[in-house]
């Protein structure tokens, strides 16, 4: 596979539920994120990991938990979300910080 | 602080020329990056300018003027499969960070 790829494109889940989206690239960047599109509202950057450290982490709420096992491999380990946190979740990587980003097709999340 | 500024939907007809614009007030500056995200998929990288100019890159050019903080996206002999949200992305490292970010969207509807 090339590119961004992300499992699953599609997820229900109760809120007492707990889940993990997973995304993999296949591009040799350093650089990974995690971002939440709602509709409407800007992307929003939810972390970033680097050389598989995390250099930022926007105010999200613990609900939401990040996982970089590698420079290739990124997760979002979710648990007890709230109706409002449906989205769609787009994971991204990028050479480097400061370089152009590519982006995995999302998993559309559904908190029932 | 941060703020993007850009049309929410804009129309054209197929074979016309369109200009998406994008206003940005922020405390530095260090690039503008743009977006195309069709309905359901990722976005994926179309421009990135640092000087101001134009670039062109075959049917799409980019324009940045840093003084009036200002950007267009020009979208020439437009085709039906251009419709699509538009996203501008300005890059301030004021703060500490060189990670984008990202405006609501345009969405750009081409009819026949």
């Amino acid at each position: 596979e090339t590119g961004v790829t992300q499992t699953p494109r599609h997820l229900v889940m109760g809120m007492t539920n707990k889940k993990s989206l997973k995304c993999e690239q296949h591009l040799g960047h350093n650089a990974m994120y995690w971002y939440k599109q709602s509709a409407k509202k800007p992307l929003e950057l939810m972390f970033v990991y680097s050389l598989e450290e995390r250099v930022e982490n926007n105010s999200v709420p613990s609900r939401f938990s990040p996982e970089c096992p590698n420079s290739s491999h990124l997760f979002l380990h979710l648990h007890t979300l709230q109706p409002e946190d449906s989205a769609l979740y787009l994971c991204a990587s990028s050479q480097a910080e400061s370089y152009e980003q590519y982006f995995g097709p999302g998993t559309r999340l559904t908190v029932t | 602080g941060q703020n993007i500024d850009q049309p929410t939907e804009m129309t054209a007809t197929e074979g016309a020329i369109v200009q998406i614009n994008c206003t940005y007030q922020t405390s530095g500056f260090n690039g503008l990056f743009w977006y195309q995200q069709h309905a359901g998929e990722a976005p994926t990288f179309l421009s990135y300018n640092v000087l101001d100019g134009l670039e062109e890159k075959g049917r799409f050019s980019s324009f940045l003027s840093r003084s009036k903080g200002y950007s267009y996206l020009l979208l020439k002999e437009l085709q039906m499969k251009d419709s699509a949200s538009y996203l501008c992305a300005v890059r301030d490292p004021s703060g500490g960070s060189y990670i984008p970010t990202f405006g609501r969207g345009t969405s750009l509807i081409v009819h026949p």
